[in-house]
């Protein structure tokens, strides 16, 4: 069973709003995740971090940015959200030992008007 | 990248086994087969994976081709929760710095 917690489920808000997105993972994993999936559609790995005050950007770009000041939380901003950034962002963790396996939290819906 | 691919969907009945195709011809030696499954509204959830072998869990079985070209994975029995967007992904690059990339998947609908 996933130790790893997104919040909130559902957002719905005004374009020009800045958001966070909250993902917390009490597995003590240090490298953690975060993918945008359309639906129907595949997931695009856009952050990613090894640890403590690591952040890299993933396969697709996205105006939004991470920080990782503690090791169990990985939030995920976008400081003036726009109608193109409707989507679903999912969060996820692993131990860096390589091939282990990721651990998903249930994921953020994000409509923005 | 190796790339993976999948057919779009497949339909089951209940309490029959089913087998889930993927291709990988690109694969290179290093790389790990891992499969995924997605259920409604749900993240991605950790089904198997393997290098060369055979493995077996609780979950599923998966079968690598000798070549390591394509895999099946397998569910034994299939149940109505086994219904979700099963994904067939290989790792990149290794150690500390593997990362997946996730292709559509396929579609399982699994009938009564």
């Amino acid at each position: 069973e996933a130790d790893i917690y997104q919040t909130p489920r559902y957002l719905v808000i005004g374009t020009g709003k800045k958001i966070t997105l909250e993902c917390s993972q009490t597995m003590g994993h240090d490298k953690m995740y975060w993918y945008q999936q359309d639906p129907g559609m595949e997931l695009h790995l856009i952050h990613y971090s090894y640890g403590v005050n690591s952040t890299e950007k993933g396969d697709l770009s996205s105006e939004s940015t991470v920080s990782r000041i503690r090791t169990e939380h990985f939030p995920l901003t976008l400081e003036s959200a726009r109608p193109s950034h409707t989507s679903q962002y999912l969060c996820a963790s692993s131990e860096v030992t390589g091939n282990e396996k990721l651990f998903f939290g249930s994921g953020t819906q994000l409509s923005v008007l | 990248d190796a790339k993976t691919t999948q057919p779009n969907s497949m339909e089951s009945n209940e309490e029959e086994p089913v087998h889930l195709p993927c291709n990988h011809s690109t694969i290179s030696g290093t790389d790990y087969i891992h499969w995924y499954r997605q259920l409604p509204s749900q993240g991605p959830e950790y089904v198997i994976h393997g290098l060369t072998s055979n493995v077996n869990n609780r979950m599923a079985s998966l079968a690598i081709a000798e070549d390591r070209k394509s895999s099946t994975l397998i569910l034994h029995r299939a149940t109505l929760r086994d219904a979700a967007v099963y994904y067939c992904i290989l790792s990149y690059s290794g150690g500390s710095n593997y990362k997946l990339t996730f292709g559509k998947g396929t579609l399982l609908t699994v009938n009564p």
